[in-house]
């Protein structure tokens, strides 16, 4: 079993629509959690950065974490045909392995038009 | 300020052969980061550099090592290599460790 699960997808949803994103993990030392944006042939780019439990919102973007259940969301609201990208989930204990991110699999989403 | 620069982007190798990857990270950033990202395996962390030396490492073979010059630029090499190598291979840096990552666009390596 991986550390970090998250269900690749795909998904697909029309313009407007609210996304829901969602990640597990079975590490209870994880304490910062993040989530990336890869576009095709590009580098992944950090979009929202957590630590520990609460919610975070940035513009259409919101992120929680549950760590009482081991489990993180991303939101995005009036998604748009430009967020189309796979969605990494990705997260560290921060402490030793504190730049060793430990990933979900993606999940690749498409926003239609 | 310019990102995370990778070279070279697509590199195509043979079974046995060895591979060097380079990497400059963003200006003023001390610590880079290795990772292999494949479909089946996903974004896996291969180690760590910072102030020349490998700080953590991942579950990868020796053959895959690294190096960090003084600039903090810093090299991957892998050796003997096998068709499961065929990877993205992306370099992040952050300005210490436990910052923020910032990736490059990666090295497509392909072995055939």
């Amino acid at each position: 079993q991986k550390e970090v699960e998250q269900d690749p997808g795909p998904l697909s949803v029309p313009e407007g629509a609210i996304v829901s994103l969602n990640c597990t993990y079975s590490n209870s030392a994880f304490q910062y959690f993040m989530w990336y944006r890869q576009y095709s042939r590009k580098g992944p780019e950090l979009l929202m950065y957590t630590y520990s439990s609460g919610n975070k919102e940035d513009g259409r973007f919101t992120a929680q974490v549950d760590k009482s259940s081991k489990y993180i969301s991303l939101f995005i609201r009036d998604s748009q045909p430009s967020d189309s990208a796979t969605y990494l989930c990705a997260m560290t204990d921060g402490i030793q392995g504190a730049q060793k991110l430990v990933f979900g699999q993606g999940t690749r989403l498409t926003i239609n038009p | 300020k310019a990102g995370v620069t990778q070279t070279p982007r697509y590199l195509i190798k043979t079974r046995g052969q060895q591979v060097t990857l380079s990497c400059s990270p963003i200006s003023g950033h001390r610590s880079v980061s290795w990772y292999q990202q494949t479909p089946g395996q996903g974004l896996q962390f291969l180690f760590e550099y910072f102030s020349e030396t490998q700080r953590n490492k991942g579950n990868f073979p020796g053959r895959f090592s690294g190096r960090q010059f003084s600039n903090s630029r810093s090299e991957m090499n892998v050796s003997t290599l096998e068709l499961g190598d065929s990877a993205l291979y992306l370099c992040a840096s952050s300005l210490a460790r436990g910052a923020t990552q910032y990736f490059g666009p990666g090295t497509r390596l392909t072995v055939l």
